[in-house]
């Protein structure tokens, strides 16, 4: 069974551009988590999606970024018109139901300019 | 305040010394759940271990120890003979309905592990 997947692992932007990340979860977790990591500090939650459909947003989650899930499979989040505020490591974890552990992907490393 | 506290940013050892790593949680729940996770440099968080709040035993797995002890809301965290490849980040992190059932992450421990 092939662990959680992100693409890409790196990107490099330049401000109010948009960017688009990519998670591909463990087959058959219909649970969906994204985090995002900044220097020195825990991850922290911004969303997450039972299936298709997404069940919590953090505050942190402003309406620049938006997260999809079609179809229950791989999820998309995207950062609209970016920040140099949004540079941080953007992480995606799934796992099967809420008691077990989350299993996360590598990140995305994003870097705004 | 915090939901979880690691109050050590972090820690420096020598190979083969002992490590413990230490968690502090907060949550009125009485059902809730505590892990450990890995992040060495690569980046990728590695999952250690889940411990529910009914479960008080102690674990251990290989040179890694688990103290969890719901009088102090404390889940320590022990590392046996270090070895350089534990150098890492490690977090603690605590899933509680209060919360949302998402994980709330401490700060995190770093460990240098010296040879």
């Amino acid at each position: 069974d092939t662990g959680v997947s992100q693409n890409p692992r790196h990107k490099i932007t330049k401000r109010g551009q948009n960017v688009t990340f990519r998670c591909d979860p463990i087959s058959e977790h219909n649970r969906l988590y994204w985090y995002r990591q900044t220097l020195g500090q825990g991850p922290e939650f911004l969303t997450y999606f039972q299936n298709e459909a997404q069940l919590e947003k953090s505050r942190l989650l402003s309406d620049r970024f938006s997260a999809e899930r079609p179809k229950g499979s791989f999820s998309t989040l995207e950062i609209q018109r970016t920040e140099q505020g949004d540079s941080a490591m953007y992480l995606c974890a799934s796992s099967p139901n809420y008691v077990v552990a989350q299993y996360f992907g590598p990140g995305t490393r994003l870097l705004v300019l | 305040a915090q939901k979880v506290t690691q109050a050590q940013t972090e820690i420096s050892v020598v190979e083969k010394e002992d490590v413990t790593l230490d968690c502090v949680y907060e949550t009125r729940d009485t059902t809730y759940y505590l892990f450990w996770y890995k992040q060495p440099p690569s980046g990728e968080l590695v999952f250690l271990i889940r411990r529910n709040s009914f479960d008080e035993q102690n674990e251990i797995s290989g040179r890694y120890s688990w103290n969890f002890q719901k009088s102090t809301s404390s889940f320590n965290f022990t590392i046996t003979a270090s070895q350089v490849v534990d150098s890492a980040v490690y977090f603690c992190a605590l899933s509680a309905s209060e919360y949302g059932n998402k994980l709330v992450f401490g700060a995190g421990t770093i460990l240098r592990v010296k040879s």
